[in-house]
């Protein structure tokens, strides 16, 4: 099983969609949890962090679920400018994989008018 | 506030030419530093991570080497490339453990 695991897509959703990504982990040590997003030939970018309680930023809205090991993300009145693949990111802090951050594949995202 | 500068942006080599990348940090002191690849379509691989000057440890047994001669500064290198080696190079910081990471804006290395 892989160690952090995403559906790669792509998801094809008209402007003003809603549309949610989810993401599994398979260590239950796991600490910090992120999003980012890359766009074409580009860095990946820091979209939130996710936090045991949820949070929201604007538009966007990131859950976690430790028992289930699951990580979501939700998207809101979908803009063309979200297109972009996004990155389902976590942090296991102590032992070998001290401070280090796996990445998932990516979930691909487009967003036409 | 902080920045993350990777050079060069893009770059073609000869098969078993030498390699250097460079990145530096600014804006903040002693951070964890990270080199990344990513083949095209695949996801991100962590190559190389340091938690000091002189500190560096190696993820995955390959033909690249990495060095931090100075707090805010990390190299990675090769002696002689191979045709696998090409990819989208990233390099990153991070304040501490379990902080996000925030990248370079990479350097994709072709190699022919």
């Amino acid at each position: 099983r892989k160690e952090v695991e995403q559906d790669p897509g792509p998801f094809n959703v008209p402007e003003g969609a809603t549309v949610a990504f989810n993401c599994t982990y398979s260590n239950s040590a796991s600490q910090s949890f992120f999003w980012y997003r890359q766009d074409c030939r580009k860095e990946p970018k820091l979209l939130m962090s996710v936090y045991s309680s949820g949070n929201e930023d604007g538009r966007f809205t990131a859950q976690l679920n430790r028992a289930s090991q699951y990580i979501s993300l939700l998207i809101r009145d979908s803009k063309l400018s979200d297109s972009a693949t996004y990155l389902c990111v976590v942090n296991i802090a102590g032992g070998t994989s001290y401070g280090k951050l796996t990445f998932g594949q990516g979930t691909i995202l487009t967003v036409h008018p | 506030s902080q920045t993350i500068h990777q050079w060069p942006a893009t770059l073609v080599q000869p098969v078993g030419s030498p390699l250097s990348l460079e990145c530096t940090v600014e804006g903040t002191s002693n951070p964890n530093l990270y080199w990344y690849r990513q083949a095209a379509g695949r996801g991100l691989q962590l190559l190389f991570y340091s938690v000091g000057i002189g500190q560096i440890s190696s993820e995955v047994p390959q033909n690249l080497s990495a060095s931090r001669p100075q707090d805010r500064q990390f190299i990675l290198s090769s002696k002689k490339l191979l045709l696998s080696d090409s990819g989208f190079y990233l390099c990153a910081w991070s304040t501490t453990v379990g902080q996000p990471q925030h990248f370079g804006d990479g350097t994709r290395l072709s190699i022919l």
